[in-house]
């Protein structure tokens, strides 16, 4: 499965709200599709599973939400810490996929 | 508190080898599926290969499918990576994952990665 994410990069203020989107070329069974939040130089950070289910310690001005084949992330209002590269993966089927990201810069 | 502690990579030649070490704490290591993810430079995530807690079960990306294997020492809290017939493309920063069940799925925890560089 193909996972494609929009836009490449969004440039926005602190306070705004984001929103990614992530697009699978075939259904992701059981919206078996995760969201991870990567800083430079760091490990990538699981935020959401099972489309829209947070993980521990995630804060919830984070939320996922979608099915089938369109998925989102949305960051209700951003924090300075927000600004990263978030992937998608989904994991409902082999060989396990990841999209190529959305930059979140300040604008 | 997870940790989980790459060790291993560094410099090889194109088909060379190079076996990579992940060390974890903090949680039953045999009830869980332990992966490996790469990352290029400057470039996006990319699964690797995964294995049940048991290790009964491996699943491999088809870019390193019979070049690579995983595998997991459940006394010792380690899952290995080796690596043979390597190629420039394998050039990566390569992370342990730790899985949420004990099948493949999302990486709930993640190493801070070990850079493998294959150049002449």
């Amino acid at each position: 499965i193909v996972l494609t994410q929009s836009p490449a990069t969004l440039s926005l203020s602190p306070g705004e709200r984001a929103t990614l989107s992530c697009g699978a070329s075939q259904s992701v069974t059981n919206s078996y599709l995760a969201w991870y939040q990567q800083k430079p130089g760091l490990a990538p950070r699981l935020l959401i599973y099972d489309a829209s289910s947070r993980a521990t310690g995630i804060p919830d001005r984070f939320s996922g939400s979608g099915s089938g084949t369109d998925f989102t992330l949305t960051i209700s209002r951003l924090e300075p810490e927000d600004f990263a590269v978030y992937y998608c993966q989904q994991y409902g089927s082999l060989p396990l996929t990841f999209g190529g990201g959305t930059k979140v810069e300040i604008k | 508190d997870v940790q989980l502690l790459e060790s291993g990579g560094g410099l090889v030649q194109p088909g060379g080898s190079l076996r990579l070490s992940c060390g974890a704490s903090g949680f039953t290591f045999s009830y869980y599926a332990m992966s490996w993810v790469r990352q290029a430079p400057g470039k996006g995530l990319e699964w690797v290969s995964s294995l049940s807690g048991g290790g009964g079960s491996a699943w491999y990306a088809d870019s390193v499918k019979g070049r690579f294997t995983i595998s997991r020492d459940n006394s010792r809290n380690t899952v290995y990576l080796q690596m043979n017939s390597l190629r420039a493309e394998d050039t990566a920063v390569y992370h342990c994952a730790k899985g949420s069940i004990d099948d493949y799925g999302e990486f709930e925890w993640w190493g801070q990665g070990m850079l493998v560089t294959v150049s002449s």
